[in-house]
Protein backbone atom coordinates (compact mmCIF):
# COMPACT_ATOMS: atom_id res chain seq x y z
CA UNK A 1 0.00 0.00 0.00
CA UNK A 2 1.59 3.20 -1.16
CA UNK A 3 1.35 5.79 2.20
CA UNK A 4 3.01 8.07 4.44
CA UNK A 5 2.92 8.77 7.97
CA UNK A 6 3.74 11.91 9.24
CA UNK A 7 4.95 12.25 13.70
CA UNK A 8 6.61 14.64 15.87
CA UNK A 9 4.17 17.12 16.31
CA UNK A 10 3.26 18.44 19.78
CA UNK A 11 2.88 21.33 21.82
CA UNK A 12 5.95 23.62 21.30
CA UNK A 13 6.65 27.55 23.14
CA UNK A 14 6.65 30.94 20.99
CA UNK A 15 10.45 30.88 19.53
CA UNK A 16 10.99 27.67 19.74
CA UNK A 17 11.89 24.34 17.41
CA UNK A 18 10.24 20.99 16.32
CA UNK A 19 11.23 18.77 13.42
CA UNK A 20 8.57 16.59 11.71
CA UNK A 21 8.95 13.57 9.75
CA UNK A 22 7.31 11.32 7.45
CA UNK A 23 7.98 7.54 6.55
CA UNK A 24 6.97 7.12 2.75
CA UNK A 25 6.70 3.25 2.01
CA UNK A 26 5.07 1.13 -0.43
CA UNK A 27 6.59 2.98 -3.42
CA UNK A 28 9.91 4.45 -4.75
CA UNK A 29 10.25 7.14 -2.49
CA UNK A 30 13.70 8.44 -4.22
CA UNK A 31 11.84 9.00 -7.57
CA UNK A 32 9.19 11.50 -6.28
CA UNK A 33 9.36 15.04 -5.29
CA UNK A 34 7.52 16.09 -1.98
CA UNK A 35 5.80 18.40 -0.41
CA UNK A 36 4.62 19.95 3.27
CA UNK A 37 1.12 21.32 3.34
CA UNK A 38 -0.68 22.67 6.59
CA UNK A 39 -4.00 23.50 7.76
CA UNK A 40 -4.44 25.58 10.80
CA UNK A 41 -7.49 24.51 12.87
CA UNK A 42 -10.82 25.31 11.17
CA UNK A 43 -9.27 27.05 8.11
CA UNK A 44 -7.86 26.20 4.49
CA UNK A 45 -4.80 24.18 3.20
CA UNK A 46 -1.28 26.11 2.98
CA UNK A 47 1.59 25.07 1.10
CA UNK A 48 4.38 25.50 2.31
CA UNK A 49 7.55 23.70 1.19
CA UNK A 50 9.13 21.46 -1.57
CA UNK A 51 11.68 19.15 -2.48
CA UNK A 52 12.98 17.10 -5.31
CA UNK A 53 13.21 13.35 -5.26
CA UNK A 54 17.30 14.09 -5.05
CA UNK A 55 17.14 17.15 -3.49
CA UNK A 56 18.59 19.78 -6.13
CA UNK A 57 15.67 21.84 -5.80
CA UNK A 58 13.60 23.13 -2.69
CA UNK A 59 11.02 25.69 -2.28
CA UNK A 60 9.26 27.41 0.69
CA UNK A 61 5.94 29.65 1.36
CA UNK A 62 7.35 33.38 2.39
CA UNK A 63 5.58 32.05 5.60
CA UNK A 64 7.94 30.16 6.52
CA UNK A 65 11.18 31.04 4.65
CA UNK A 66 14.41 31.30 6.40
CA UNK A 67 12.79 29.79 9.87
CA UNK A 68 11.70 26.17 8.47
CA UNK A 69 13.92 23.80 6.66
CA UNK A 70 13.30 21.13 4.31
CA UNK A 71 15.36 17.80 3.87
CA UNK A 72 15.09 13.77 3.09
CA UNK A 73 16.78 10.63 3.61
CA UNK A 74 16.35 8.73 0.43
CA UNK A 75 17.89 5.80 1.88
CA UNK A 76 15.08 5.99 5.10
CA UNK A 77 12.02 6.91 2.68
CA UNK A 78 11.80 9.54 5.17
CA UNK A 79 11.00 13.61 4.59
CA UNK A 80 11.59 15.89 7.33
CA UNK A 81 10.56 19.67 8.34
CA UNK A 82 12.66 21.39 10.82
CA UNK A 83 10.81 23.97 12.27
CA UNK A 84 12.58 26.76 14.10
CA UNK A 85 11.43 30.48 15.50
CA UNK A 86 8.13 28.84 15.76
CA UNK A 87 5.18 31.04 16.21
CA UNK A 88 1.04 31.28 17.48
CA UNK A 89 0.00 31.55 13.30
CA UNK A 90 2.50 28.47 12.72
CA UNK A 91 -0.56 26.25 14.77
CA UNK A 92 -1.68 24.11 12.18
CA UNK A 93 -2.00 20.52 11.54
CA UNK A 94 1.29 19.68 9.12
CA UNK A 95 0.68 16.84 6.39
CA UNK A 96 2.91 15.73 4.07
CA UNK A 97 2.02 15.05 0.35
CA UNK A 98 3.44 13.44 -2.21
CA UNK A 99 4.18 15.53 -5.76
CA UNK A 100 2.80 13.93 -9.22
CA UNK A 101 2.57 16.04 -12.16
CA UNK A 102 2.34 19.07 -9.31
CA UNK A 103 -0.30 18.28 -7.64
CA UNK A 104 -0.60 16.15 -4.75
CA UNK A 105 -1.58 12.87 -5.15
CA UNK A 106 -0.62 10.89 -1.46
CA UNK A 107 -1.43 12.33 1.44
CA UNK A 108 -0.44 11.13 5.64
CA UNK A 109 -3.02 11.95 8.23
CA UNK A 110 -1.33 14.95 9.58
CA UNK A 111 0.88 15.62 12.52
CA UNK A 112 -0.52 18.66 14.69
CA UNK A 113 1.35 21.72 15.90
CA UNK A 114 0.27 23.62 18.29
CA UNK A 115 2.51 27.14 19.27
CA UNK A 116 1.22 28.47 23.02
CA UNK A 117 2.51 29.49 25.84
CA UNK B 1 0.58 35.11 -2.03
CA UNK B 2 -3.38 35.87 -2.47
CA UNK B 3 -5.13 32.59 -2.27
CA UNK B 4 -7.40 31.96 -5.27
CA UNK B 5 -10.77 32.95 -5.31
CA UNK B 6 -13.41 30.11 -4.50
CA UNK B 7 -17.30 30.40 -3.24
CA UNK B 8 -17.67 30.11 0.18
CA UNK B 9 -20.87 27.15 -0.38
CA UNK B 10 -22.53 25.57 -3.08
CA UNK B 11 -25.59 23.17 -2.74
CA UNK B 12 -27.45 20.76 -5.16
CA UNK B 13 -30.29 18.48 -4.61
CA UNK B 14 -29.11 14.91 -5.65
CA UNK B 15 -28.25 13.83 -8.71
CA UNK B 16 -28.37 16.92 -9.95
CA UNK B 17 -24.76 19.02 -11.11
CA UNK B 18 -23.04 21.58 -9.59
CA UNK B 19 -20.24 24.03 -10.60
CA UNK B 20 -17.31 25.17 -7.94
CA UNK B 21 -15.11 28.20 -9.51
CA UNK B 22 -11.64 28.95 -8.42
CA UNK B 23 -10.52 32.46 -9.57
CA UNK B 24 -6.63 33.21 -9.95
CA UNK B 25 -4.86 35.80 -12.09
CA UNK B 26 -2.11 35.27 -14.74
CA UNK B 27 0.56 34.44 -12.87
CA UNK B 28 -0.96 31.40 -11.23
CA UNK B 29 -3.93 29.58 -12.85
CA UNK B 30 -3.79 31.64 -16.04
CA UNK B 31 -0.36 30.25 -16.92
CA UNK B 32 -0.21 27.59 -16.02
CA UNK B 33 -2.29 24.01 -16.81
CA UNK B 34 -1.18 22.85 -13.07
CA UNK B 35 -4.76 23.40 -11.48
CA UNK B 36 -5.72 20.38 -8.73
CA UNK B 37 -9.16 20.17 -6.73
CA UNK B 38 -9.16 17.65 -3.61
CA UNK B 39 -12.07 16.79 -1.71
CA UNK B 40 -11.81 16.96 2.18
CA UNK B 41 -13.79 15.28 5.18
CA UNK B 42 -14.11 16.20 8.35
CA UNK B 43 -10.93 15.48 10.16
CA UNK B 44 -9.74 13.57 7.16
CA UNK B 45 -6.34 14.32 4.57
CA UNK B 46 -7.13 15.91 1.42
CA UNK B 47 -8.05 13.71 -1.81
CA UNK B 48 -6.54 14.80 -5.07
CA UNK B 49 -9.96 14.40 -7.49
CA UNK B 50 -8.55 16.03 -10.41
CA UNK B 51 -5.28 17.70 -11.60
CA UNK B 52 -3.49 18.99 -14.77
CA UNK B 53 -6.44 21.03 -15.12
CA UNK B 54 -9.17 18.35 -16.48
CA UNK B 55 -7.20 14.61 -15.40
CA UNK B 56 -8.94 12.38 -12.59
CA UNK B 57 -6.04 10.19 -10.75
CA UNK B 58 -7.29 6.35 -10.85
CA UNK B 59 -10.56 5.50 -8.98
CA UNK B 60 -11.79 8.26 -9.30
CA UNK B 61 -15.49 8.54 -10.24
CA UNK B 62 -15.90 10.01 -13.80
CA UNK B 63 -19.16 12.47 -12.13
CA UNK B 64 -15.95 14.63 -11.59
CA UNK B 65 -14.98 16.71 -14.45
CA UNK B 66 -12.25 20.39 -14.22
CA UNK B 67 -12.10 22.75 -16.43
CA UNK B 68 -10.31 26.45 -16.78
CA UNK B 69 -11.09 29.35 -18.99
CA UNK B 70 -8.22 32.35 -18.50
CA UNK B 71 -7.46 32.99 -14.84
CA UNK B 72 -10.40 30.64 -14.13
CA UNK B 73 -10.76 26.61 -13.61
CA UNK B 74 -13.93 25.11 -12.41
CA UNK B 75 -15.02 21.97 -10.70
CA UNK B 76 -17.61 20.12 -12.23
CA UNK B 77 -19.80 17.43 -10.04
CA UNK B 78 -22.64 15.31 -11.87
CA UNK B 79 -25.63 13.21 -10.47
CA UNK B 80 -24.95 14.48 -6.69
CA UNK B 81 -24.53 11.76 -4.29
CA UNK B 82 -24.80 12.14 -0.49
CA UNK B 83 -21.06 11.56 -0.13
CA UNK B 84 -20.13 14.26 -1.84
CA UNK B 85 -21.24 16.55 0.97
CA UNK B 86 -18.27 17.80 2.19
CA UNK B 87 -14.73 20.68 1.13
CA UNK B 88 -13.68 21.06 -1.96
CA UNK B 89 -10.29 23.23 -2.10
CA UNK B 90 -8.54 24.18 -5.42
CA UNK B 91 -4.91 24.80 -6.07
CA UNK B 92 -2.47 25.99 -8.83
CA UNK B 93 0.92 25.94 -9.32
CA UNK B 94 2.56 29.21 -9.33
CA UNK B 95 5.98 29.05 -10.64
CA UNK B 96 7.99 27.35 -7.49
CA UNK B 97 5.47 27.64 -5.14
CA UNK B 98 1.60 26.42 -5.07
CA UNK B 99 -1.38 28.37 -3.77
CA UNK B 100 -4.60 27.05 -2.93
CA UNK B 101 -7.96 28.85 -2.70
CA UNK B 102 -9.83 28.92 0.42
CA UNK B 103 -12.56 26.17 -0.25
CA UNK B 104 -16.02 25.71 -1.05
CA UNK B 105 -18.27 23.53 1.55
CA UNK B 106 -20.73 21.81 -0.80
CA UNK B 107 -24.14 20.63 0.45
CA UNK B 108 -26.24 18.10 -0.85
CA UNK B 109 -29.71 18.81 -0.09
Amino acid sequence: EVQVVESGGGLVQPGGSLRLSCAASGFSFNSYSMNWVRQAPGKGLEWISYMTSNSGRIWYADSVKDRFTISRDNAKSSLYLQMSSLRAEDTAMYYCARDKDYAFDVWGQGTMVTVSS
Amino acid sequence: QSALTQPASVSGSPGQSITISCTGTSSDVGNYNFVSWYQQHPGKAPKLMIYEVNKRPSGISNRFSGSKSGDTASLTISGLQAEDDTDYYCCSYAGGRWVFGGGTKLTVL
